[in-house]
């Protein structure tokens, strides 16, 4: 299994700043997911982060508005840029581990955008 | 394009009772199955993985099993109890062709309250 931490754990920003959220993972990893879950929905897909690589993102996401670091094998941060109150949300970051290619996910990071 | 749904989406049942949360998918190609339980606020919880060629899984009180031809996972919880309450969400990652493994796609989840 993985025990993955997240910092911050909350924050209340102003719209048009920016908010850096970090994650690190207690075992080395190839790949590092992040998730946003809106209030009452469930949870999508934002980029895969590989380390050494450019991240992934997915329809609907670009890397201007959640540009992604991976630094190493246990670390990462996602950024969320010139934010609205659309981007109030629970931010999750992730990895899937083992053979059977299990999820773990971290406690999350609730932003609101005032 | 695979869609997970989850029925109920929310249930209240009074503790002790046994119940059924169920999870229907629409591809059948899937890699495993997992279900995750969320407390209000709060990250996932992973509580069973399921692959596709398991017909069910067992942790303590929970129970879930999977018909992939069908496109239905249900995961059984006996003897609920206050801290039983959660929303709990079905996740399906889907095969790639060539059989690797993709994404996982989330369904929105049953909110259980248990009461005392």
């Amino acid at each position: 299994s993985a025990v993955i931490s997240q910092k911050p754990s909350r924050d209340i920003c102003q719209r048009g700043t920016s908010l850096t959220i970090q994650c690190q993972v207690d075992s080395q990893v190839t790949m590092m997911f992040w998730y946003r879950q809106q209030p009452g929905q469930s949870l999508t897909l934002i980029a895969t982060a590989n380390q050494g690589s450019e991240a992934t993102y997915e329809s609907g996401f670009v890397i201007d508005k959640f540009p992604i670091s991976r630094p190493n094998l246990t670390f990462s941060t996602l950024t969320v840029s010139n934010m609205s109150p659309e981007d109030s949300s629970i931010y999750l970051c992730s990895v899937s581990m083992g053979q059977h290619y299990e999820q773990y996910f971290g406690p999350g990071t609730r932003l609101t955008v005032t | 394009k695979q869609e997970v749904t989850q029925i109920p989406a929310a249930l209240s049942v009074p503790e002790g009772e046994n119940l059924v949360l169920n999870c229907s998918f629409t591809d059948s190609a899937i890699y495993n199955l997992q279900w995750f339980r969320q407390d209000p606020g709060k990250g996932l919880t992973s509580l069973l993985l399921i692959q596709s060629s398991q017909r069910e899984q067992t942790s303590g009180r929970l129970n879930a099993s999977l018909d992939k031809s069908s496109g239905r996972s249900t995961l059984y919880i006996a003897a609920s109890q206050p801290g039983d309450s959660a929303t709990y969400l079905c996740a399906v990652r889907r095969m790639n062709y060539g059989g690797s493994q993709g994404n996982l796609i989330f369904g929105k989840g049953t909110k259980l309250s248990v009461k005392p």
